[in-house]
């Protein structure tokens, strides 16, 4: 079975500081997905990313794969209040053919 | 395009009732999922489907769940009879066939509380 960790589960942050969410994936994929979830809404896709040592970025957030490792790292750069959400990572298991969302991290960024 | 649509938003059950659960997908998306999402829990998958065939649905608990995508377009999710657990949200998602990028592109949810 496909496991997919991340950590910390819960991350406070002050505005301006930089964090990085990483997420684990017990087996061998091809794909790992970023989502973003605000409060009562439904999952946004920030990022996919294919392939070892693929990079995305997108304002404040970049996003990193190492297949070698099974890493994805989220780094959050300068955070500010509107990044404050829950950040889902979801890998699809080639050997399992399914995407598996890790437990979520909730981010709260503070003034 | 229009974003995948799903009915009801919110709904309230007894236990031992029955729901029932609708998804429209965008158009031209070959694959529907639904998942489970508890509270503070990441979404896990309850079924997919190709067309209106099943793909997987090794997560869904038959003895109460069950799921149908007929002509493959809509799919209903129904649970019975609910338990105290089955309190969730049920969140439905499509993606394009072909090509690793397509992302699932997931629908508002439907809250489900089961008391």
């Amino acid at each position: 079975e496909l496991k997919v960790e991340q950590n910390p589960l819960f991350l406070s942050m002050q505005e301006g500081k930089n964090y990085t969410i990483y997420c684990d994936y017990s087996t061998t994929s091809d794909r790992l997905y970023w989502y973003r979830q605000d409060p009562g809404k439904s999952l946004e896709s920030l990022f996919v990313l294919l392939s070892n040592g693929a990079v995305k970025q997108e304002g404040r957030l970049m996003a990193s794969l190492d297949t070698k490792a099974r890493l994805s790292t989220l780094h959050i750069t300068a955070a500010v209040h509107d990044l404050s959400a829950t950040y889902f990572c979801a890998v699809y298991g080639t050997s399992y053919g399914k995407l598996t969302f890790g437990q979520g991290t909730i981010l709260t960024v503070h003034p | 395009e229009a974003g995948v649509a799903q009915s009801p938003r919110y709904k309230i059950i007894e236990k031992r009732q029955s729901v029932a659960f609708w998804c429209n997908p965008i158009s031209g998306h070959a694959t529907l999922y639904w998942y489970q999402q508890i509270l503070g829990q990441g979404p896990k998958l309850l079924i997919q489907f190709q067309n209106n065939g099943v793909v997987d649905d090794s997560q869904l608990p038959k003895d109460r769940f069950s799921a149908e995508r007929l002509k493959g377009v809509d799919s209903t999710l129904k649970i019975q009879p609910a338990k105290l657990e089955d309190s969730a949200v049920y969140l439905c998602a499509s993606r394009r066939t072909g090509g690793k990028a397509n992302v699932l592109t997931f629908g508002a949810g439907s809250r489900l509380t089961v008391l």
